[in-house]
């Protein structure tokens, strides 16, 4: 059975530093996501990686996939306090038909 | 385009008792899924329906079940309502099995006393 692993699980970062999160995952998987969820919230996805090497960034985040080493990274650069959320990677098995998601990773960005 | 709507947003019930939640998917999206996130196990995959077809279930009691009407509108149901059954129930739509993303909805806060 896929299972994810997440770490740290929480992190508090300082403004303008960089951050990495990273994502285990046990079998092979279709697909690895990346969603984010304020608190109360429900969950917004950030990226899709779909193949080995994949490397997908969208303002200060980037997420890139190693499916050799079944691992995923969420790099922050220069952490900004609207960063502040749960992020959490979940792979996907397509013969399942579904996500297994990680543990999550709480950021909370200080001044 | 709107998202993935979910009722109700909150509700309170007692242990025995049972519930429906409701999730309407994005126009033109086929399948709906389920999930469950409590702060101890975190989000679990409960179930997906294709069509009005269940494709998938999780690791969940018969207790927790559902359906999917033909206009892709799915529900789902908890019988005999305990405790544990208190979280966060999530329903996701995509267009089809195959393509990529799941849509999240805002979730139906249920807190059983």
């Amino acid at each position: 059975e896929l299972k994810v692993e997440q770490n740290p699980l929480f992190l508090s970062m300082q403004e303008g530093k960089n951050y990495t999160i990273y994502c285990n995952y046990s079998t092979t998987s279709d697909r690895l996501y990346w969603y984010r969820q304020d608190p109360g919230k429900s969950l917004e996805s950030l990226f899709v990686l779909l193949s080995n090497g994949a490397v997908k960034q969208e303002g200060r985040l980037m997420a890139s996939l190693d499916t050799k080493a079944r691992l995923s990274t969420l790099h922050i650069t220069a952490a900004v306090h609207d960063l502040s959320a749960t992020y959490f990677c979940a792979a996907y098995t397509g013969t399942a038909s579904k996500l297994t998601f990680g543990t999550g990773t709480r950021l909370q960005v200080t001044l | 385009k709107a998202g993935v709507t979910q009722t109700p947003r909150y509700l309170i019930k007692t242990r025995g008792q049972q519930v429906t939640l409701s999730c309407s998917p994005i126009s033109g999206h086929r399948s709906v899924s389920w999930y469950q996130q409590t702060p101890g196990q975190g989000l679990q995959f409960l179930f997906e329906y294709f069509s009005e077809t269940q494709r998938n279930k999780g690791n969940f009691p018969g207790r927790f079940s559902g359906r999917q009407f033909s206009n892709s509108r799915s529900e789902m149901n908890v019988s005999t309502l305990e405790l544990g059954d208190s979280a966060l129930y999530l329903c996701a739509s995509r267009r089809d099995p195959n393509t990529d993303t799941q849509y999240f909805g805002p979730g139906t806060r249920l807190t059983v006393l």
